[in-house]
């Protein structure tokens, strides 16, 4: 079966400083990936998906970047962030279809 | 226009009662239809996916697609407490893009 990893559970990082989350795809091949952002109480907003190694489509313009280096590997980036880039991130792994999800257990986003 | 769109609520409703959730979708070539459940703090859970007109069954839980009136629901047969969440509809077009709406907070009170 499908599992995702993703790291670490929980941030705090100076407005300015760099950021790195990574996520790891285990029990399948070619998977499409996503990453989401929740704000507190608020839906999830899109912010990358990728169908393959090294393509990224970007929903949202921000200070944000992902990469896809291997084919179970999926990170988001920053050089500098905000603190409105505070929130509750998601990686996600999403069946062609759509008829299977499967998320991370998130990565909780302080910037102060 | 929002692409998803839900009632935040919160909905109370007390144990035992039947919980409604409702969805309304702006793209009218969507094709598959999902309702997850979120717990605070933690990652949303697929609980139904529905993807022609008409209902869908899976034990408590009943999803309702009108693809003419673009709405989407979500009822919950004989509540718990145990149901309390934010309830997060979301919508797919088929391709690789899937929008969830913002979210109904659910409480179940005992």
């Amino acid at each position: 079966s499908q599992t995702i990893h993703q790291w670490p559970a929980t941030l705090v990082q100076p407005v300015g400083s760099p950021l790195s989350l990574e996520c790891t795809v285990e029990g399948t091949s070619n998977p499409n990936l996503y990453w989401y952002r929740q704000a507190a109480g608020r839906g999830l907003q899109l912010l990358f998906y990728s169908v393959g190694i090294g393509q990224i489509s970007s929903e949202v313009p921000q200070n944000l970047s992902a990469s896809r280096p291997q084919d179970r590997q999926f990170i988001l980036s920053s050089k500098k962030l905000l603190l409105s880039d505070s929130g509750f991130y998601l990686c996600a792994w999403i069946n062609g279809a759509g008829t299977e999800a499967f998320f991370g257990q998130g990565t909780r986003l302080t910037v102060v | 226009q929002k692409e998803v769109e839900q009632n935040s609520g919160p909905l109370s409703v007390p144990e035992g009662a039947i919980a409604s959730l409702n969805c309304t979708y702006s793209d009218r070539g969507s094709q598959s239809f999902f309702w997850y459940r979120q717990y605070s703090g933690k990652s949303p859970e697929l609980i139904m996916s529905i993807y022609s007109n008409g209902d869908k069954e899976d034990g408590r839980f009943t999803a309702q697609l009108n693809k003419a009136s673009q709405y989407v629901s979500l009822l919950i047969r004989d509540s718990q407490p145990s149901d309390s969440a934010t309830y997060l509809c979301a919508v797919s077009g088929g391709g690789f893009k899937t929008i969830f709406g913002a979210g109904t907070r659910l409480f179940v009170k005992a």
